[in-house]
């Protein structure tokens, strides 16, 4: 079992809708998660983070955390044809050696359709 | 701030040569990551450092990479001898909780 895992896409959402990704991770004590958009050929950018369990939102994003289920979410309101990139999970543990690992997942392609 | 500096953005190599990948990351940041992006393996973190110490390299993949950051705004990724595997996209990134990453510098080794 990987350790963040993502439904590689594409997944297609004509423009307007919700687009909903998808993550699960395998290691209850993570504590931080990460949403980062990536275009083809550029290098990932940080969207959301969220620590809680719960609804965090900003602007048309927003990002839903499970710890129960161990399940992290980004959903995209009003979806945008610029929206069109892949996206990547990422999860981070602290430890008290002052380590932390953080484990991206290998991404979501969302394709959003004019 | 300028953001994280790679360089080089593209080397074409030949199999056997060293290569060696350069970044400056954001002033201040006291965390440095050096990740490989491939299509089939998705992003992998390689090493990261920590007020310029090595914290874990357990991502390196073999002897033939290694990673020093000789003070706060520099670091090198180097690659001896590269194989036509190693091709891929370095990406160096600089935070603590998030991480800013750099343009990245595309590989190819013939």
């Amino acid at each position: 079992q990987k350790e963040v895992e993502q439904n590689s896409g594409p997944l297609s959402v004509p423009e307007g809708a919700i687009a909903s990704l998808n993550c699960t991770y395998s290691d209850r004590g993570s504590q931080s998660f990460f949403w980062y958009r990536q275009y083809s050929g550029k290098s990932p950018e940080l969207i959301m983070f969220i620590y809680s369990n719960g609804d965090k939102e900003d602007g048309r994003f927003t990002a839903q955390l499970n710890k129960a289920s161990q399940y992290v979410s980004l959903l995209i309101r009003d979806s945008q044809p610029s929206d069109s990139a892949t996206y990547l999970c990422a999860v981070n543990n602290f430890f008290t050696s002052g380590t932390y690992k953080y484990i991206f997942g290998t991404g979501t392609r969302l394709k959003v359709l004019a | 701030d300028a953001g994280v500096i790679q360089s080089p953005r593209h080397e074409v190599t030949e199999m056997g040569q060293e290569v060696t990948l350069r970044c400056k990351p954001i002033s201040g940041h006291n965390s440095l990551f050096w990740y490989r992006q491939t299509m089939m393996r998705g992003l992998e973190l390689l090493i990261y450092f920590n007020n310029n110490v090595p914290i874990d390299d357990s991502g390196m993949p073999e002897d033939r990479f290694s990673a020093k950051m000789p003070n706060a705004s520099f670091s090198t990724l180097k690659i001896q001898p590269s194989e036509p595997r190693d091709s891929a996209v370095y990406f160096c990134a600089s935070g603590m909780v998030t991480q800013y990453f750099g343009p990245g510098t595309r590989l190819t080794v013939l």
